[in-house]
């Protein structure tokens, strides 16, 4: 099992481009998550999808973010346009049931100069 | 590759007692740790962290001991409560670069 697969690793870009973060989740897992981390925030719950469904999106910071997930083995979390506040590293996780069980990508070092 | 191993899935402790954590992790590259708690339907939340240059902080009734040459850490929480109750994530951090454990669930028993 290779488990969550995120792309790209790290992900330079300017300001005001768009960016598309990448991530399979397990097969065979009904939820997918997207988290931001920071430093001063540490992590932060983004959306998640359940059956490939979004289900909460409250932590979507604002518009220029979204997610998709168009099918069961590939979602999605796109930037537009970019802002160097935005830098920070996002990590996808998947699981077979809500609550526990995470597995979580090696996440997307994002840089937006 | 699992840098960052929690080897208990759960852990069930009665109320007042003390409960323990346990976390392991294999890079020495690992300076920053932490501990993330989650309730089911939110995201995890961020607990208590040690810097590699302590081996001990304290919050309340939570502790955080490291023990590098072990590469070992663990959460205590004294008293246990019901509300304490929630999956436990382990995280190590380098340069920015976080790594979590699978996490462990904690029952408190009333």
């Amino acid at each position: 099992d290779a488990g969550v697969i995120q792309s790209p690793r790290h992900e330079v870009t300017e300001m005001g481009q768009e960016v598309t973060l990448r991530c399979k989740p397990i097969s065979g897992h009904d939820y997918l998550f997207w988290y931001r981390q920071t430093m001063m925030r540490g992590l932060e719950l983004l959306i998640y999808f359940n059956n490939n469904v979004p289900i909460d999106d409250s932590g979507m910071p604002e518009d220029r973010f979204s997610a998709k997930m168009p099918n069961a083995s590939f979602s999605t979390l796109k930037i537009q346009p970019s802002e160097p506040r935005d830098s920070a590293v996002y990590f996808c996780a998947s699981s077979p049931r809500q609550g526990d069980g995470y597995t979580f990508g090696s996440g997307t070092r994002l840089t937006v100069v | 590759d699992q840098q960052v191993k929690q080897n208990s899935p759960s852990l069930s402790v009665q109320e007042g007692r003390i409960s323990i954590l346990n976390c392991d992790y294999t890079n020495s590259m690992f300076d920053y740790f932490l501990w993330y708690k989650k309730y089911p339907a939110e995201g995890p939340t961020f607990l208590i962290s040690i810097s590699s240059i302590k081996d001990k902080n304290e919050d309340g009734r939570f502790t955080v001991f490291l023990n590098k040459s072990a590469k070992h850490l663990s959460l205590h929480i004294v008293p246990s409560q019901p509300g304490d109750s929630a999956v436990y994530f382990c995280a190590a951090s380098a340069h920015n670069d976080m790594r979590f454990g699978a996490g462990t669930r904690l029952t408190v028993k009333p």
